[in-house]
């Protein structure tokens, strides 16, 4: 079955300064990978997601990487802000008849000092 | 759309209890997910549903916990006897088809003394 490794599990970073996430899975099959960030205390949400068609996706200031070879993706997160504080999870998922599901990495605390 | 709806938000129960939660989907999806969220396990898919169906239960710890989805517009998830080791943040989640965006619920806090 498919295996995501996320790192770092806490980040800091300074107001202002770009932070990134890695992710590894395990099953090269699986092919799409969104990104969601849970606050403290709150749901899940997802940020950004990208299909196995696609190399990098951008939405403001967040943007994600995709290698498939290597089998790894990346959140990168630019000019960061307080407000960017939060728990971020990376999934992975093959999307296929019924065996749909998503599997979490374990998390990356972000954290951002004003 | 009001979201997923979860019901009890909170819920304290003593060892042994049945325990019930509860879920609403977005309405018009045709899939839902629960997951269980603690520090030590992370963010764990429990069983989803595709059209009302169970698709995948392979995630369900053991025969004490059961979930039905009667209809489109509603499941539950049952835990019986309850232990103090299923004390953990319950989601539900939904989507508009496999593969797509799925939205949390606010999950159910369940502490099982």
């Amino acid at each position: 079955g498919e295996n995501v490794e996320q790192h770092p599990s806490t980040l800091s970073v300074q107001e202002g300064d770009s932070a990134v996430i890695k992710c590894t899975y395990s099953d090269s099959a699986s092919n799409y990978f969104p990104w969601y960030k849970q606050e403290l205390g709150k749901r899940p949400q997802l940020i950004i997601d990208i299909r196995s068609n696609v190399g990098e996706k951008k939405d403001q200031r967040i943007a994600v990487t995709l290698n498939k070879t290597a089998k790894h993706f990346s959140l990168h997160i630019t000019e960061t802000q307080p407000e960017d504080s939060a728990v971020y999870f990376c999934a992975a998922s093959l999307t296929m008849d019924s065996s749909y599901k998503l599997i979490f990495g374990s998390g990356t605390r972000l954290l951002v000092r004003p | 759309d009001a979201g997923v709806i979860q019901s009890p938000r909170h819920e304290v129960t003593e060892m042994g209890q049945e325990v019930t939660l509860r879920c609403k989907p977005i309405s018009g999806h045709n899939s839902l997910f629960w997951y269980r969220q603690t520090m030590m396990r992370g963010l764990e898919l429990l069983i989803y549903f595709n059209n009302n169906v169970p698709i995948d239960d392979s995630g369900m710890p053991e025969d004490r916990f059961s979930a039905k989805m009667p209809n489109a517009s509603f499941s539950t998830l049952k835990i019986q006897p309850s232990e103090p080791r299923d004390s953990a943040v319950y989601f539900c989640a939904s989507s508009l088809s496999q593969g797509g965006e799925q939205f949390f619920g606010p999950g159910t806090r369940l502490t099982v003394l």
